[in-house]
């Protein structure tokens, strides 16, 4: 157990609706990473956030948004879904995201399926 | 462009036995961290190793170790004693200087190795 919290677990929708998909990091870490696994691209970082404040972008498509709150759990809104937002969204987490020995953790996952 | 490369699709050893999965990289940086992580069936990624570009010695985390030669930029992942929990997929990643935010964020996969262990 890596102490990064995800849920949900699954999640079952409908082209053109909208999702939120929620993390707790570890306790005492500050940045929160989602990360997107599909077959087609592997995985892919999409947002980090450190101690509230977005501090990179990646492969996030405009339809997605995330934030963190100042209780530092993280949220990442999915909307205008489509058949190829299908994955596996993991939220990781790190204490300090400035350092290269910074090792992310990562939580279970919640697996989208978008029908 | 920055990028890892796990040439080995698919990978079989015999349990008890000693395996090793390849994995190079490309960077124009001098400072950057190679990372190791465990996919089981069951999805969860799992850390398992860490090495720093400056590290002079190679990683080792138990049954784990890392074969890092900066030159040929490679960071090969050793199992020794295999065991059959150890089927899963392992994926090698990169972290590097985000030159922008001047921290160190994203982290770069590889596509990943199934290793099945055989009894």
């Amino acid at each position: 157990d890596s102490g990064v919290t995800q849920t949900p677990k699954h999640l079952i929708t409908a082209t053109g609706q909208r999702v939120t998909l929620r993390c707790s990091p570890r306790s005492g870490d500050l940045s929160v990473y989602w990360y997107q696994q599909s077959l087609d691209q592997g995985l892919q970082f999409l947002i980090q956030y450190y101690n509230g404040e977005e501090r990179a972008k990646g492969n996030i498509l405009e339809r997605f948004s995330a934030q963190q709150f100042p209780d530092l759990h993280s949220e990442l809104n999915l909307s205008s879904l489509e058949l190829g937002d299908s994955a596996l969204y993991f939220c990781a987490s790190s204490v300090e995201g400035l350092r290269g020995t910074d090792t992310q953790y990562f939580g279970p996952g919640t697996r989208l399926t978008v029908l | 462009a920055q990028k890892i490369t796990q040439t080995q699709p698919g990978m079989f050893v015999q349990e008890k036995e000693a395996v090793t999965l390849d994995c190079t990289y490309d960077t124009s940086d001098q400072s950057y961290g190679l990372f190791w992580y465990k996919q089981p069936s069951s999805g969860e990624m799992i850390f398992l190793i860490y090495q720093g570009s400056y590290d002079e010695q190679n990683a080792t985390e138990g049954r784990y170790s890392l074969n890092f030669q900066k030159a040929r930029k490679s960071a090969n992942l050793v199992i020794s004693a295999s065991q059959l929990g150890d089927s899963a997929m392992y994926f090698c990643a990169m972290r590097e200087p985000q030159k922008i935010s001047g921290g160190y964020n994203k982290l770069i996969f590889g596509a990943g190795t199934r290793l099945a262990v055989h009894p």
